[in-house]
């Protein structure tokens, strides 16, 4: 079966530090990937999606970048943090070539405070 | 583009009441519609989708939506609340062959015993 795995789950960090959060699949192979922002009565903002090795869509413009190192591996990046950078980070993948049609499978989350 | 209106960020039901948890959709493709329940602190789990198969989805715990095209409405219903529905609910769409999935600003249920 597939599994999900995300880490660090909770991060304190001040203002101006870098941030490395990972995300790894088990159990499928060239899924789509993806990271969502979670803050407070904003709903999920898609920050970007994956769908192969190195190919990365950046959805909203900020100091946060992503990378697909390996086939399974999504890692949201940032080399300053910001206040406004701080929410709880979902990553998620889905099967690919289902296109709009297939659900997305969620971690259990990151939450970053900015300080 | 295509996007999803929850209204009501807060609803409160009472243990054995009806729960209804309003979705409107925009699409310019045929949509695909999701519901994802939220438990504190942890990721999203489906309840169900739609898929254009049938127009009623039954989900998971007893949930179901169903697809209103002429209202562009999939709200999510369940006959009687249990305490261990408090939650927040996401209605999300997608279509054709985007990757992307667009969530609504979620609606937090309470369920008052």
């Amino acid at each position: 079966s597939q599994t999900i795995h995300q880490w660090p789950a909770t991060l304190v960090q001040p203002v101006g530090s870098p941030l490395s959060l990972e995300c790894t699949v088990e159990g499928t192979s060239n899924p789509n990937l993806y990271w969502y922002r979670q803050a407070a009565g904003r709903g999920l903002q898609l920050l970007f999606y994956s769908v192969g090795i190195g190919q990365i869509s950046s959805e909203v413009p900020q100091n946060l970048s992503a990378s697909r190192p390996q086939d399974r591996q999504f890692i949201l990046s940032s080399k300053k943090l910001l206040l406004s950078d701080s929410g709880f980070y979902l990553c998620a993948w889905r099967v690919t070539g289902t296109g709009g049609i297939g659900e997305l499978f969620f971690g259990e989350g990151s939450r970053l405070t900015v300080l | 583009a295509q996007s999803v209106t929850q209204l009501g960020s807060h609803v409160s039901v009472s243990e054995g009441a009806l729960v209804l948890l309003r979705c409107n959709y925009s699409s310019s493709v045929p949509p695909y519609l999701f519901w994802y329940v939220q438990y504190p602190n942890q990721g999203l789990q489906l309840l169900l989708k739609y898929t254009s198969a049938a127009t009623l989805v039954k989900g998971i715990n007893g949930f179901e939506a169903e697809f209103k095209k002429s209202e562009t409405s999939f709200h999510l219903t369940k006959p009687s609340a249990h305490m261990s529905d408090a939650a927040e609910y996401f209605c999300a769409v997608s279509g054709g062959a985007t990757n992307k999935l667009i969530f609504g600003t979620g609606t937090l249920l309470a369920v008052q015993p």
